[in-house]
Order: C-alpha cells, then structure tokens, then sequence
C-alpha cells in the first residue's frame, strides 16, 4: 500500500456524462499529480497540484479540471465524456519539500469506462 | 518537447538470464530517473531511481546507468526470476531541489518484459 487512496476504483458512465476522481495523498505529502493511462498513449502527465496551488499542466483536455483542497486532497473532473477518454487515471503524490526531487507514489488508480 | 523514448517495447527472456531496458531523453535539463514496475491492472510501483550527479546505482539484482552526455538511461536485472514479469516504465524529471515545483514524470512507452521458467 503506497498510501495514495483513489476513489472510486471504478467508474461506469455514458458519453456526455461528468464525474469526479477523488485522491488523498500520502500523509505530509504537499504535491499532487494526476496520470493518465491508455492502452494507445501509455502514461501521460495531466497536471500537478502543490500545497493547493496549480503548478504544473501536461497535455490536459479543457473539459477536464482539477483542485487541490485545504487538507490537501484533490479532485479531478472530467466532463462531456467521450468514449476516447477511456483510461486508468492515476494519482501520485510526494512530499515537494526542500531537497527534491522527491519520489511519487501512486494510487491504485480509478478505471473509468465510458460507454 | 519533452519526450522519453524506450526499448524495447516487449523482451522475453529465460530464467536466470538477464534483461536490459533502455531509455533516451530529449529534455537536457532532466535531473531525475525513476524506474517503475507495474503489474497488470496494478499501480506502477517505484523499483530503482537515480539522480543526474550519479552515473550507476545498484540494488540487489536491480541496477540503473546513466549516461547524461547521451541522454541514455539503461535498467539492468540481473538473474531474472518470473515474478519480474510485468511492463517496466522508465520517466524523466526536472526536479527542482528547493521545492516540489515541477517534478511532472515523463514516462517512456513501456517495456512488456516476460520471464520464462
């Protein structure tokens, strides 16, 4: 167990559909990043969270969101589904103290199917 | 841009014998080089790291190169067993010391490496 929880772990939904990824970062951790698994495009970087604060963005679709809340667990909101957007999202977390760089733990991940 | 290429895409070897995986980075200011595991349907888990002021870590039967003049990292398992079995990414950071700024993980194409008994 990483110490990174993900919910939900999967997630059924129709196209045009919006949901909500959720993810809790290990204890102390400050930074957030959420992944994007599929079978074409492997693990892409979507976008990263420090402290509450967007700090860096990938290849991240404008009809997908994220924050990162006061106690420091984030949620990513992907909305008018498309079939394409099929995928493991990952979440991992590690501590952005001084000192970095710092490893990143991963959740379990949140399979979401769009049908 | 940013891009990690990695070879090869799949690799089958023998009990015993040892498997090579190899990456290139585009990006020169990459300090960073996580090495990670991942079984099917399971979370990529971390096996080895090594950072741009080290040319070679070793652990156990797990060893990592790199070769910064190149941009080529290289993982080493030596004495493969079947449990090794799973795809191998290898990713690329620029890292920040001083803060957890932006350590976005580029991640190469996977490695399907298959140990057979």
């Amino acid at each position: 167990d990483s110490g990174v929880t993900q919910t939900p772990k999967h997630l059924i939904t129709a196209t045009g559909q919006r949901v909500t990824l959720r993810c809790s970062p290990r204890s102390g951790d400050l930074s957030v990043y959420w992944y994007q698994q599929s079978l074409d495009q492997g693990l892409q970087f979507l976008i990263q969270y420090y402290n509450g604060e967007e700090r860096a963005k990938g290849n991240i679709l404008e009809r997908f969101s994220a924050q990162q809340f006061p106690d420091l667990h984030s949620e990513l909101n992907l909305s008018s589904l498309e079939l394409g957007d099929s995928a493991l999202y990952f979440c991992a977390s590690s501590p952005g103290l001084a000192g970095g760089p710092h490893i990143q733990y991963f959740g379990a991940g949140t399979r979401l199917s769009v049908l | 841009g940013e891009n990690v290429e990695q070879h090869p895409s799949t690799l089958s070897v023998q009990e015993g014998d040892s498997a090579v995986i190899k990456c290139t980075y585009s990006d020169s200011a990459s300090n960073y080089f996580p090495w990670y595991k991942q079984e099917l349907g399971k979370r990529p888990q971390l096996i080895i790291d090594i950072r741009s002021n080290v040319g070679e870590k070793k652990d156990q039967r797990i060893a990592v190169t790199l070769n910064k003049t190149a941009k080529h990292f290289s993982l080493h398992i030596t004495e493969t067993q079947p449990e090794d079995s799973a795809v191998y990414f290898c990713a690329a950071s620029r890292g920040r010391v001083g803060g957890g700024a932006t350590n976005k993980l580029i991640f190469g194409t996977g490695t399907l490496l298959a140990v057979q008994p």
